[in-house]
């Protein structure tokens, strides 16, 4: 059965760093593409970052320069690197799963982790 | 960047059909998904590929995308189906959500 859980948000005052994880069991990351979506209270879903099966990656243009994905194949985890935080970076962030066979769309979420940014 | 527009809000009545549309360029040359989320909780994937049901999905959804615009239907809404309700289609490089929708049942 496929799980994603997401650890590491918090509150966390402008222009600091925060990592999330993401522990994938019941299938492979390195087979699947890998994203970050985020929903800011009371707003809708915006997708953030994905990592793609051979490791590249790409972002939203509202995180570039600030957000790194990446993953640890070891642990069958993906991560998220947020660096010089805004107030409007404070979300849920979900760690979501597409299929390699059809990435078109996301077939698994996390339960999120709430990351706040505030002073 | 591609744009995609919902209507922000559809109230039904119980037993009856809502329909929910999703507008964007040549959408209609795309597939779109379709993800419920209720207050609370993850987003669930209820259609894909247009008009695909994941399994454990009840019949009652259904889908279509021609030309601008998608819909979502859900035929003999329950209390149940009191969601959010997003589309997103992938463009290339990204996932592209819709602005949402909050159906209400009345």
């Amino acid at each position: 059965e496929v799980h994603l859980v997401e650890t590491g948000g918090g509150l966390i005052q402008p222009g600091g760093a925060l990592r999330l994880a993401c522990a994938a069991s019941g299938f492979t990351v390195t087979n699947n593409y890998m994203s970050w979506v985020r929903q800011a209270p009371g707003k809708g879903l915006e997708w953030v970052s994905l990592i793609y099966n051979g490791g590249k990656t790409n972002y939203a243009d509202s995180v570039k320069g600030r957000f790194t994905i990446s993953r640890d194949n070891s642990k069958n985890t993906i991560y998220l690197q947020m660096n010089n935080l805004r107030a409007e970076d404070t979300a849920v962030y979900y760690c979501a799963r597409s299929s390699l066979s059809d990435y078109g769309y996301i077939d698994y979420w996390g339960q999120g982790t709430l990351v706040t940014v505030s002073s | 960047s591609y744009e995609l527009t919902q209507t922000p809000s559809v109230s039904v009545s119980p037993g009856q059909t809502a329909s929910i549309t999703c507008s964007g360029d040549k959408l209609g040359e795309k597939y779109i998904s379709w993800y419920q989320q209720k207050s609370g909780q993850s987003p669930v994937l209820v259609i894909y590929q247009d008009k695909r049901r994941p399994s454990g999905i009840p019949e009652r959804f259904s889908g279509s995308n021609s030309g601008s615009t998608a819909t979502l239907t859900v035929s003999g809404t329950q209390a149940m189906d009191e969601a959010d309700y997003y589309c997103q289609a992938w463009d290339s490089i990204a996932y592209v959500f819709g602005t949402g929708t909050k159906v209400t049942v009345l």
